[in-house]
Formats: C-alpha cells, sequence, structure tokens
C-alpha cells in the first residue's frame, strides 16, 4: 500500500537559510499535518490542512509557512533558520472523515549548523 | 510533554517478557492513539482505541483505556527483539470537522534483550 512520502529525508542547512519540505499523503487522503521532533522529545504539532484550506495552527514559528497544492501535496517553508530548528519533520495525513489515525511518512531530519 | 507522560519513560526486558507502558493525559479526550518510532525513524500507528472503549487488541497488543482515570496502558505479550523501539501514546481531543491534531506523551525507550 501507498505510504506517505516525504523529501528531502536529510538536508543541512546553515542559520539564516531558507528551507522547503515536501510531503505527499496516502491518495485519496483529505488531510495532512505536520509535526517537529526534537532530539530527544516527543513530535509536537505544527499545522494541518484539510481539503487544502489550513485547518488548525499550533506552534509554528512565524517564521515558517506551509500550503497544500491543488494535488494536496503540501510543503512547509522555513526561513531563517536556527540552530534550534534542527529537528525530524514529519507529515501524516489522514482519511479523515473515515477514521482519526494518521499515518506519518519516515520524516524529514534537518540539521541547522 | 504539555498532554501527558507515560511512565516508564525506559522499559528493559528478556525476549518472551510482557511490557507494559502506561500514559497519562490531562483533557478530554476522543480517541487515544499508540505509536512505535525505531530510533530517528517515522512513527508507525499500532492501535487507536476509542474514548468510549475500555479495551482493544490487535495481535500481541492489548490498550486499555480508563477515561476516569485519564490514563492508558499498551501491553506487548511475548515480546521479541525487534520489538525494542520508543513507544508513544497520542490523544486528539474534541470532535472536530476538518482534521484532529494529535498530542504525544513523552514516550517509553523499550529494549527488549535476546
Amino acid at each position: 500500500a501507498a505510504g506517505v512520502i516525504q523529501s528531502p529525508r536529510h538536508l543541512i542547512k546553515e542559520k539564516r537559510e531558507t528551507a522547503t519540505l515536501k510531503c505527499y499523503p496516502i491518495p485519496r487522503h483529505d488531510t495532512v499535518y505536520w509535526y517537529q521532533q526534537g532530539p530527544g522529545q516527543d513530535p509536537q504539532f505544527l499545522i494541518s490542512f484539510y481539503e487544502k484550506m489550513q485547518s488548525d495552527k499550533g506552534s509554528i514559528p512565524d517564521r515558517f509557512s506551509a500550503q497544500q497544492f491543488s494535488d494536496y501535496h503540501s510543503e512547509l517553508n522555513m526561513s531563517s533558520l536556527e540552530l534550534g530548528d534542527s529537528a525530524l519533520y514529519f507529515c501524516a495525513s489522514s482519511l479523515f472523515r473515515v477514521s482519526y489515525e494518521q499515518y506519518f511518512g519516515p520524516g524529514t531530519r534537518l540539521t541547522v549548523t | 510533554s504539555q498532554q501527558g507522560e507515560e511512565d516508564p519513560q525506559a522499559l528493559s526486558i528478556q525476549e518472551g517478557e510482557n511490557a507494559t507502558m502506561n500514559c497519562s493525559y490531562k483533557t478530554s479526550i476522543n480517541n487515544l492513539q499508540w505509536y512505535r518510532q525505531n530510533s530517528g525513524r517515522g512513527l508507525v500507528h499500532l492501535i487507536l482505541i476509542r474514548s468510549n472503549e475500555r479495551e482493544k487488541h490487535s495481535g500481541r497488543l492489548r490498550v486499555t483505556l480508563d477515561t476516569s482515570k485519564k490514563s492508558s496502558s499498551l501491553l506487548i505479550t511475548a515480546s521479541r527483539a525487534a520489538d525494542t523501539a520508543s513507544y508513544f501514546c497520542a490523544t486528539d481531543e474534541v470532535v472536530k470537522t476538518s482534521g484532529s491534531r494529535l498530542t504525544f506523551g513523552e514516550g517509553t525507550q523499550l529494549t527488549v534483550n535476546p
């Protein structure tokens, strides 16, 4: 079965640079979520989209923005990167109309140097 | 984590033994889910239990939910070395109409020794 795809899997950036993370949800899933997991921490919710509209917003810095496109893929844009942004970034998708189960991608490991 | 705590934070057992992990949460919930994460990798969905359910089974997994105590437990029976991973509980709150964020507990690191 198709899973959530994230790219790139690894990304190294310098402070103050920008980064774009991409997420391709499971086909026909209507909701996309972004989570951030710092080293040794639990995942923290950033933002979600339902049918391409932003549906919920968590602890996402103003330097970050996200959107979902007409083909349902989503991008997380991160600007003015800081050392503290180094983390695993997960995308998850769900078919919210049917089930609350969220299926996670493998994550993008972002390292800011 | 702002939502819940898991205990123990780390658990080391021998292959074949049972492993029990507990999770507590603070708010009213709609569902509680358990996820597994191998070191630095993605989160794998294990099981979902609804707020009106008390127990659920899936293979070697047994989950209980006590909404009066705001707690849940995950039991893995006949553990295997391949079960070595971090285990997180995650809750979603009142029903929403357009997606429901998950709030994760702090996780239990399970090590199963061969």
